[in-house]
């Protein structure tokens, strides 16, 4: 299995522009995870799917953030307008069953400038 | 107060030396996890846990849930183990963080 796919792996944009992380991940898994990090807060969970229904999305920081799982090989966050406080690498995880042992996609580091 | 503790917060070892993270928490959880991050940024499960002890190779995570506390153990370390080690615990729908111990093993 490739592990969780993340994309994309780098983002670098201006204040006010739409971005759209992208997650796939491990087949067969039930449930998706996104994750924020940064140098002052560590890691924070912001939104949870289970078999692609978001359980908590209690993480999510404003109005501004959005996930969405159409499927289940797939999901979308979304920032839009972004700010410079979003820069940070995001992190999209999936296990087979909710918070069980989680696999780690490689992260997208946003910088919004 | 965090929620998650962990101490050191900074640790640098001689090869071959033993090593112990501390973790303690505050909340009622489900579970507690131990996650590596490389250097790189990568960040690796290392262990899920909810009671007793578990060993995978080098590595001996145990926790004591009375306790509310959970130590990771590093037998024989080597320069490959530097990373930031994480742990986390799970909630009924949440999760909650530590701030990361950073080991650095020297040769």
């Amino acid at each position: 299995d490739a592990g969780v796919i993340q994309s994309p792996r780098h983002e670098v944009t201006e204040m006010g522009q739409e971005v759209t992380l992208r997650c796939k991940p491990i087949s067969g898994h039930n449930s998706l995870f996104w994750y924020r990090q940064t140098m002052m807060r560590g890691l924070e969970l912001l939104i949870y799917f289970n078999n692609n229904v978001p359980i908590d999305d209690s993480g999510m920081p404003e109005d501004r953030f959005s996930a969405k799982m159409p499927n289940a090989s797939f999901s979308t966050l979304k920032i839009q307008p972004s700010e410079p406080r979003d820069s940070a690498v995001y992190f999209c995880a999936s296990s087979f069953v909710g918070l069980e042992t989680q696999y780690f996609g490689p992260g997208t580091r946003l910088l919004v400038l | 107060k965090n929620e998650v503790e962990q101490s050191p917060q900074n640790l640098t070892a001689q090869e071959g030396e033993f090593i112990t993270i501390n973790c303690s928490y505050s909340v009622g959880i489900s579970a507690l996890h131990w996650l590596q991050q490389h250097p790189g940024g990568g960040i690796v499960s290392l262990f899920m846990l909810s009671s007793g002890k578990k060993k995978h190779g080098r590595l001996i995570a145990t926790i004591n849930i009375q306790e509310k506390h959970s130590s990771l153990h590093i037998t024989a370390s080597h320069p490959r183990d530097s990373a930031v080690y994480i742990c986390a615990v799970s909630l009924s729908n949440d999760m909650r963080f530590g701030a990361g111990t950073r080991l650095t093993v020297k040769p």
